[in-house]
């Protein structure tokens, strides 16, 4: 069976730290994808990755970086977390391909006192 | 610029009921479309897709769409829904470059 891994499904930290998610996919896919998941206002991209070492940026990519050296691991960097960044961050991943449909994990609830 | 609309933020159905989730999209090409369901604290689950052939899709858990291009709509329809389908419902159009947009979700609540 498909699977996407995220390493935490909570964690708690303090503004000014710097925030590791972690991300890990068995499908072999070559697209992974985090998205920012807020009330009212659905799932909006961060970044993505189509390859090794790749990376663009999505819609709302300030106060986030992201790292991709290995093939199934995707790992989003909140270098200095804020409050604003409190929310449920979800990782997908998708083969190249036009018709391929996102897998996602079962999230990261992200809180920042 | 792509963009989905899901015009209802809260919809509740009497458990029996039929159900219609609505969605717009806003895209220049021929889209891909899909339809996720996301139960609480969970990922999104696929629900169906739609590329090309027959508007009408069907998917898992009884659950259907159809694409209508003159309307811009990928409405998602469910004849008898059952107190397990409260969720929350996500419409995503996918471009040519893999990327996806989402809509800001339908939840649903089902009356016993």
């Amino acid at each position: 069976d498909v699977k996407v891994t995220q390493s935490s499904r909570y964690l708690v930290k303090r503004t000014g730290e710097k925030v590791f998610l972690e991300c890990v996919q068995d499908m072999d896919h070559e697209n992974m994808f985090w998205y920012r998941q807020d009330p009212g206002l659905g799932l909006r991209l961060i970044y993505f990755s189509y390859d090794v070492k790749m990376k663009e940026k999505g819609d709302i990519p300030e106060g986030y970086s992201v790292s991709r050296e290995k093939k199934e691991r995707f790992s989003l960097i909140l270098e200095s977390a804020s409050t604003n960044q409190t929310s449920m961050y979800l990782c997908a991943s998708s083969m190249t391909s036009a018709t391929g449909e996102l897998f996602f994990g079962e999230g990261s609830r992200l809180t920042v006192l | 610029a792509q963009s989905v609309t899901q015009p209802d933020i809260h919809i509740t159905v009497s458990e029996g009921a039929s159900l219609e989730l609505r969605c717009n999209y806003s895209y220049g090409a021929t889209p891909y479309l899909f339809w996720y369901v996301q139960s609480p604290g969970q990922g999104l689950q696929l629900l169906l897709k739609y590329f090309s052939g027959d508007t009408l899709v069907q998917g898992i858990k009884g659950f259907e769409a159809e694409f209508k291009r003159s309307q811009s709509s990928f409405n998602l329809r469910k004849p008898s829904v059952h107190w397990s389908d409260a969720a929350e419902y996500f419409c995503a159009v996918g471009d040519n470059f893999n990327k996806f947009y989402f809509g800001s979700g339908t939840k649903l609540n089902v009356k016993p």
